[in-house]
């Protein structure tokens, strides 16, 4: 079975700041990854994913991830964090079948960004 | 359009009322899903249904019953829930393979009393 880990439930920056998420997965075979937002009283949305092109993978809103085999890590970075960006993070696994796409999720990262 | 809808937004219900929560997707995915979500969180999936057929039902309770009328509709059906049923409950839609984007819609905020 996959599995995903976040390392810090809570993360607080200053805005401006380094924006660093970490992830780290599990799984039996290559794998599939994506990073979703949630900000408050909404649905999840998709930052970016990797699908096995690209390791650098860059997405919405200034975010981008590396895709590390070696350390089975999906790390989130933003160089310059923004109000805006105060949020609920997930990384998420995609797990193989043929019964749709199913998604493990990590436990979540809450992004706090302090002016 | 990558936009899934649910209707409704909130729902406040009895636990003897009987509701029923509405996902809609335009997108031509041919696989849809229902998570229920609570504070602080992540998603936890409740059923998947790949083209048009109930493929995954994560051990749920048979209070929550799902139906899939065509490819872009889905529904939950509610009857006799408990208090510890009010969460937030996420529609999402993809094509099913492993690399697919899921799309979530906002979400029916469900509150049992």
């Amino acid at each position: 079975a996959q599995s995903v880990t976040q390392l810090g439930s809570h993360v607080s920056v200053s805005e401006g700041a380094l924006v660093l998420l970490r992830c780290n997965y599990s799984s039996s075979v290559p794998p599939y990854l994506f990073w979703y937002v949630q900000y408050p009283n909404q649905g999840l949305q998709l930052l970016l994913k990797y699908t096995s092109a690209a390791t650098l993978v860059k997405g919405i809103n200034g975010f981008e991830a590396e895709f590390k085999k070696s350390e089975t890590s999906f790390h989130l970075t933003k160089p310059s964090a923004h109000m805006s960006d105060a949020a609920e993070y997930f990384c998420a696994v995609s797990e193989s079948g043929n019964a749709g796409n199913m998604l493990t999720f990590g436990g979540g990262t809450r992004l706090m960004v302090k002016p | 359009d990558t936009e899934v809808t649910q209707t409704p937004k909130h729902l406040v219900m009895g636990m003897t009322n009987k509701k029923s929560l509405k996902c809609e997707q335009h997108m031509g995915h041919r696989a849809m899903y229902w998570y229920k979500q609570k504070a602080k969180k992540p998603p936890e999936l409740m059923f998947v249904y790949s083209y048009e057929k109930l493929s995954i039902n994560e051990s749920v309770p048979s209070r929550f019953s799902p139906e899939c009328p065509n490819s872009s509709l889905l529904n939950l059906h509610l009857h006799a829930l408990q208090p510890e049923d009010s969460a937030l409950y996420l529609c999402a839609s993809s094509n099913p393979r492993r690399q697919e984007t899921q799309y979530f819609g906002p979400g029916t905020r469900l509150l049992v009393l």
